[in-house]
């Protein structure tokens, strides 16, 4: 079954340092989507992304954050100047018009 | 904005037994909810999903309802095993692709 793939699996940083977390969607799919959840949280909606551009944002997604499909594979979240409740599971998912699936997540833990 | 509330919060029961959790959702032009099934160090899994279009459905030990008069919708878990164990989640959305708002969760235990 296809999956959407996040790397890295856990990501330790400097506070103040950038971070780029990586996914790679599911080849077909052209919704693209980042989700963060703090621990022991829900999951929070960022951003979604369609035909190369964000489509949505929430309140969470400021101008500490952009996303990236800069090859037509790879979808990338970047965070500029990380902050210590930056820390938490960062999700990717990718879809179509029937549903979406997401990526095991990449723990960043900011120090 | 759509509001997604979810009990209980926790939920221990004994292998075999069934499980329900329940969700109430505030926005009427939701009609798409998936539930997804957490399981530790994971991301959430897709388990089933019901449009607005449908009042039940069933796979398998699964099964959701969906009332959208009330706005309530939940999830049946038929003779549950020890892997069943995990943090639940409904959602609410417009469409199947929009954003997923999620409820806060439920963790269910299955004892063995």
């Amino acid at each position: 079954e296809p999956e959407v793939t996040q790397t890295p699996s856990h990501q330790v940083t400097q506070m103040g340092q950038e971070v780029i977390l990586r996914c790679v969607p599911i080849s077909n799919h052209l919704y693209f989507y980042w989700y963060r959840q703090i621990l022991g949280q829900k999951v929070e909606f960022l951003v979604s992304f369609y035909n190369n551009e964000i489509s949505e944002k929430s309140e969470i997604f400021d101008d500490q954050f952009s996303v990236e499909r800069p090859d037509g594979s790879n979808f990338t979240l970047k965070i500029r100047s990380t902050k210590l409740e930056d820390s938490a599971m960062y999700f990717c998912a990718s879809g179509r018009d029937d549903g979406y699936t997401f990526g095991s997540g990449t723990r960043l833990t900011v120090v | 904005g759509e509001n997604v509330e979810q009990h209980p919060s926790t939920l221990s029961v004994q292998e075999g037994d069934s499980a329900v959790i329940k969700c109430t959702y505030s926005d009427s032009a939701s009609n798409y909810f998936p539930w997804y099934k957490q399981e530790l160090g994971k991301g959430p899994q897709l388990i089933i999903d019901i449009r607005s279009n449908v009042g039940e459905k069933k796979d398998q030990r699964i099964a959701v309802t969906l009332n959208k008069t009330a706005k309530h919708f939940s999830l049946h878990i038929t003779e549950t095993q020890p892997e069943d164990s995990a943090v639940y989640f409904c959602a609410a959305m417009e469409t199947s692709y929009d954003k997923v708002i999620f409820g806060p969760g439920t963790s269910l235990s299955v004892i063995p």
